[in-house]
């Protein structure tokens, strides 16, 4: 059984630049959730896709956006970067949240230069 | 909001002792406590998820426990051994309509051969 796909593994931008990370979910699961894992603040959440639609948002600016697709895939962007946006952005899916628990990707190491 | 707090923040052991991994919540109203894996660099591995109506769930050396109505879970690692060096992070998720994951801080475990 596959697990959950993150690409791509490294990236390496430059300030004011946008990036996209992808994540493809496990094989029926509906819920993707995007995380961002840095050494000051740990691991804080960003948002959560079910059937397409954003459920949860976390308390980031506007510049972190994402979107999923018919096939549960799942986009996240971060436009107009900056140094702090440089991180470890991990992906989960769940069959449907919380009682289900959920597994994650290998992550995206992003720096920003 | 949800708050959790895991205890010691670092913790090295001789290869064969038993310890116990400490995490505490400040809500007490919650899906299920996940318990996972982080080596240097890489995504997260599920260890163990505790259902809110568990006590306690086991995975061959692993047995994690959960006593919801004083916040607190412990993982239990049996007969340590080099290979389990990594960080190990608990993780909670709320009962409702939220569906993401709080993270307690980690505890980087070194267990010495």
């Amino acid at each position: 059984k596959a697990g959950v796909t993150q690409t791509p593994r490294y990236l390496i931008k430059t300030r004011g630049q946008q990036v996209t990370l992808s994540c493809s979910p496990i094989s029926g699961h509906r819920s993707v959730s995007w995380y961002q894992q840095t050494p000051g603040q740990g691991l804080q959440f960003l948002f959560e896709y079910f059937s397409e639609t954003q459920r949860n948002k976390g308390n980031f600016p506007g510049r972190f956006s994402g979107r999923q697709f018919s096939n549960s895939r799942s986009e996240m962007n971060v436009s107009t970067l900056e140094l702090g946006d440089s991180a470890l952005y991990l992906c989960a899916s769940s069959l449907d949240g919380g009682p289900y628990g959920y597994t994650f990707g290998s992550g995206t190491r992003l720096t920003v230069v | 909001k949800q708050e959790v707090t895991q205890i010691p923040a670092a913790l090295s052991v001789p290869e064969g002792e038993n310890l116990v991994l400490n995490c505490s919540f400040t809500d007490s109203a919650i899906y299920n406590l996940q318990w996972f894996r982080q080596d240097p660099g890489k995504g997260l591995t599920s260890l163990l998820l505790i259902q809110s109506s568990q006590r306690e769930q086991t995975s061959g050396r692993l047995n994690a426990s959960l006593d919801k109505s004083s916040g607190r879970s412990t993982l239990y690692i049996a007969a340590s051994q080099p290979g389990d060096s990594a960080t190990y992070l608990c993780a909670v998720s709320p009962s409702g309509s939220a569906r993401q994951l709080t993270f307690g801080s980690g505890t980087q475990l070194t267990v010495l051969s």
